[in-house]
């Protein structure tokens, strides 16, 4: 079966400083999504990074703070940029896919998720 | 705009008993529900989705939904429940045709399952 991997698993940073989260999925999809759970919370869209174009971004999020790359139709990146401690949160990508590729249509499959801790 | 409520936070049932997680969708069009569980440090597992068809879907892990559309209802269900399944459980809503769109998330219901 396809397979979704995040990296870093878990991080703790600095105030100030960005990290990028990679997805990285072993066959091509369609549609990757970005998402935050903050700690206790549900999960919160932030972007969808489109292959080959501007992610679009949900609202309450900018692309300054969240800037995302999507160079190909296996990988994405989510850099979380100055970070404070309010961005501690789980992020995860997701994907979807047409019906190819071992995904089932009109179905979102998660990544494991990346913990991040900002002190 | 599409939402989505789970009225119950916590949920606890006995092993060997039937268990049911509620969730109620608010959309406009035909919508598309489904159900995901993340067991502690773990993302987001698919459990089973409702696009069309039969009102009863079964998923994963013996895990079933019914759909009904008067009110508005996607409850999870299993006839037996074991300690296995204790676990936070999310209803989403998504609109849109084709390849995955945009989903909606509950707020999560924490299951436990008591020996």
């Amino acid at each position: 079966s396809a397979v979704i991997s995040q990296k870093p698993s878990r991080d703790i940073c600095q105030r100030g400083t960005s990290l990028t989260i990679q997805c990285q999925v072993d066959s091509q999809v369609t549609m990757m999504f970005w998402y935050r759970q903050q700690p206790g919370q549900s999960l919160t869209l932030i972007a969808t990074a489109n292959q080959g174009s501007e992610a679009t971004y949900e609202s309450g999020f900018v692309i300054d703070k969240f800037p995302i790359s999507r160079p190909n139709l296996t990988f994405s990146t989510l850099t979380v940029s100055n970070m404070s401690p309010e961005d501690s949160s789980i992020y995860l990508c997701s994907v979807g896919s047409r019906g190819t590729s071992g995904f089932s249509t009109d179905t979102q499959y998660f990544g494991p998720g990346t913990r991040l801790t900002v002190l | 705009a599409q939402s989505v409520a789970q009225p119950e936070d916590q949920v606890n049932v006995a092993e060997g008993n039937p268990l049911t997680v509620k969730c109620t969708y608010s959309v406009s069009g035909n919508p598309y529900l489904f159900w995901y569980v993340q067991y502690p440090n773990r993302g987001l597992q698919f459990l089973l989705k409702y696009i069309t068809g039969d009102n009863l879907v079964k998923g994963s892990y013996g895990f079933e939904a019914e759909f009904n559309k008067s009110q508005t209802s996607f409850h999870l269900k299993k006839p037996s429940a074991l300690v296995s399944d204790s676990a936070l459980y999310f209803c989403a809503v998504g609109q849109g045709t084709g390849s995955a769109r945009q989903l909606t998330f509950g707020s999560g219901t924490q299951l436990t399952v008591l020996p």
